[in-house]
């Protein structure tokens, strides 16, 4: 029942900059919601990459940004490596839903 | 470092209860700043939030699933449990539990748990 929409997959070379669309409504990312993103590598836990739309936790190397614009979001990384292959999952909250921490439908970026 | 460890059957029956408890260490689960959720992957598919609670019992949770979710917290344990109901192999997933802000226009996971494989199945 995700209600944040992604693209299935998105792939790049190693040094290319691929980009992760995140599109939401009036009722999350359009009302002013900050937009999270997770990468999960194979068999592990999500893993907090981006959080309030373009801050990285402390780690999180500088060749993830995020930035949103009215009712969509975007993850960029730029000089993909092949360690970035992994699924990616932007995350908001719905006011509609009190309580409601709503996930995207995910992206697998492969490292070609 | 803040750890959390999610515990509980890895294999239950239709129509059983299932139930899960999430041990936060190397932090408090009463700490004013945060909630603690629950949230799940079935196999091979996305996320979906299930629940949260606060550490005073105020508890949120999926409207698809709150008639068959029971939350609780036991801060003298620094624990937070799930229980799901009447489950099915639709419940069939890896259960993570996690920490998250919820302040004004934030709401994120920080911190997750390993995750636990529960699979529904007789």
């Amino acid at each position: 029942q995700s209600v944040l929409t992604q693209p299935p997959s998105v792939s790049g070379a190693p040094g290319q900059r691929v980009t992760i669309s995140c599109t939401g409504s009036s009722s999350n990312i359009g009302a002013g919601y900050d937009v999270q993103w997770y990468q999960q590598l194979p068999g592990t836990a999500p893993k907090l990459l981006i959080y309030g739309n373009s801050n990285r936790p402390s780690g999180v190397p500088e060749r993830f940004s995020g930035s949103k614009s009215g009712a969509s979001a975007s993850l960029a990384i730029t000089g993909l490596q092949a360690e970035d292959e992994a699924d990616y999952y932007c995350q908001s909250y719905d006011r509609s839903l009190t309580g409601s921490g709503v996930f995207g439908t995910g992206t697998k970026v492969t490292v070609l | 470092q803040l750890q959390l460890q999610e515990s509980g059957p890895g294999l239950v029956k239709p129509s059983e209860t299932l139930s899960l408890t999430c041990t936060v260490s190397g932090g408090s689960i009463s700490s004013s700043s945060y909630y603690w959720g629950w949230i799940r992957q079935p196999p091979g598919e996305g996320l979906e939030w299930i629940a949260s609670i606060y550490y005073t019992g105020s508890t949120y949770c999926n409207p698809s699933l709150k008639s068959r979710v029971t939350k609780s917290v036991d801060t003298s344990k620094n624990q937070f449990s799930l229980k799901l109901s009447s489950v099915t192999a639709a419940d069939t997933a890896v259960y993570y539990c996690a920490r998250h802000s919820w302040v004004g226009w934030e709401y994120y996971f920080d911190y997750w748990g390993q995750g636990t494989l529960v699979t529904v199945s007789s």
